[in-house]
């Protein structure tokens, strides 16, 4: 167990929805990452948050958006979601500072978008 | 920006065998963390051993080993002893040594590892 939790596990919408997905972080972690994992892409970092903040921006659309809140826990909101959104989105988080320089992953949340 | 490759989708290797990972980057910095994470089938990404670039000696975690060539911008896995559990999806992933908080990883496409018994 890492001890990042995401929720919910899997995911199945229509076309045109809107979901959100839950990463609650290491205890003590203040930056959290987001990941997408598809067949077409890879794994492509989303997008960063630190303490609260947003820290770094990869290839998020703009359909995409997240935020972190004051407990440390963060969302990734997806819109008007299309049929290539479906694939496993990951969280990781870690420690910034110091020597520490590994992130720990959360299982992932799998959507499916019919 | 920093791109890495593995150009190598699949392996497969015999139980108790040892097989050999590739994985090449591009970067322009001169210091940087290397690392290898293993995917199962559970789909949990597990950390399986990491490099600092600026360490000349090649990082070992058990039966897991790299062989980190610097110049040539090479990053390879050696397992030994292969076992069956050793059977996963394996990621290359490159990460700057910033001195901000912007940590994010550059994967490569993965090499999916099969283990025969």
């Amino acid at each position: 167990d890492s001890g990042v939790t995401q929720t919910p596990k899997h995911l199945i919408t229509a076309t045109g929805q809107r979901v959100t997905l839950r990463c609650s972080p290491r205890s003590g972690d203040l930056s959290v990452y987001w990941y997408q994992q598809s067949l077409d892409q890879g794994l492509q970092f989303l997008i960063q948050y630190y303490n609260g903040e947003e820290r770094a921006k990869g290839n998020i659309l703009e359909r995409f958006s997240a935020q972190q809140f004051p407990d440390l826990h963060s969302e990734l909101n997806l819109s008007s979601l299309e049929l290539g959104d479906s694939a496993l989105y990951f969280c990781a988080s870690s420690v910034v500072g110091g020597s520490n320089t590994e992130a720990f992953f959360g299982q992932g949340t799998r959507l499916t978008v019919v | 920006a920093q791109t890495v490759t593995q150009s190598q989708p699949e392996m497969s290797v015999q139980e108790a065998e040892t097989v050999t990972l590739s994985c090449t980057y591009d970067t322009s910095e001169s210091d940087y963390y290397l690392f290898w994470y293993k995917q199962p089938p559970s789909r949990q990404m597990i950390l399986v051993i990491r490099q600092e670039a600026y360490k000349q000696q090649n990082a070992t975690e058990n039966r897991f080993s790299v062989n980190f060539q610097k110049a040539a911008k090479s990053f390879s896995l050696k397992i030994s002893d292969s076992q069956l559990g050793d059977a996963a999806m394996y990621f290359c992933a490159y990460r700057r040594k910033s001195s901000g908080s912007a940590r994010q990883l550059t994967f490569g496409s993965g090499t999916q590892l099969t283990v025969l018994p």
